[in-house]
């Protein structure tokens, strides 16, 4: 199996944007995805296949790739954002790996 | 609209088994392939195992594998998961999700059933 690496936390202001990365070797051949998870609460899709939106997850989230790196994008932030973030890919064994988390706060 | 309910939770010795269920609904379970994704208190998301959605292959993560057995049962709308000789540190909350079709991802989370293994 691989890893994807995080960084543990991302810090904003309001309305600013926010970035989250994750890196993994896999990256550069398997689709990411990425979920928010609020305390609590199940985790939740907001990206899919690198940069794809759920229906109903608003156009403030988005995703991009480029080679060993995706990121997760969120422009605008309010607070109800604030919440984990968990990036996953598989590999070509069918098995899937989550990110370490990132935990968004908004200052 | 989909509705996915862990069940089969609690406390349990150190050594000992027990199954998790989840009960599908709102869409057709025999078209969707199934995953078991943890979370032990005050950490990150571990992904347990997949099932295809016809059973035909099953996949499962190195800390779980020859301790856990995933499964569903087409005609009961059920996923399962059968967890042996189990260990403190799978103490967690675990998650079924249902896998989008075309790549899409684990798109429906159930609310998680809790498993503590204490002595």
């Amino acid at each position: 199996s691989y890893e994807l690496t995080q960084p543990p936390s991302v810090s904003v202001s309001p309305g600013q944007t926010a970035t989250i990365t994750c890196s993994g070797e896999a990256l550069s051949r398997q689709y990411a995805y990425w979920y928010q998870q609020k305390p609590g609460q199940a985790p939740v899709l907001v990206i899919y296949k690198d940069a794809e939106r759920p229906s109903g997850i608003p156009e403030r989230f988005s995703g991009s790739s480029s080679g060993t790196i995706v990121t997760l994008t969120i422009r605008g932030v309010q607070a109800e954002d604030e919440a984990d973030y968990y990036c996953q890919s598989a590999d070509s064994s069918g098995t899937v790996v989550f990110g370490g988390g990132t935990k968004l706060t908004v200052l | 609209q989909v509705q996915l309910v862990e069940s089969g939770g609690g406390v349990v010795q150190p050594g000992r088994s027990l199954r998790l269920s989840c009960a599908a609904s709102g869409f057709t379970f025999s078209s969707y392939g199934m995953h078991w994704v943890r979370q032990a208190p005050g950490k990150g998301l571990e992904w347990v195992a997949v099932i295809w959605y016809d059973g035909s292959n099953k996949y499962y993560a190195d800390s779980v594998k020859g301790r856990f057995t995933i499964s569903r049962d087409i005609s009961k709308n059920t996923l399962f998961l059968q967890m042996n000789s189990l260990r403190v540190e799978d103490t967690a909350v675990y998650y079924c999700a249902r896998e989008g079709l075309a790549a899409a991802g684990l798109a429906d989370w159930g609310q998680g059933t809790l498993v503590t293994v204490s002595s």
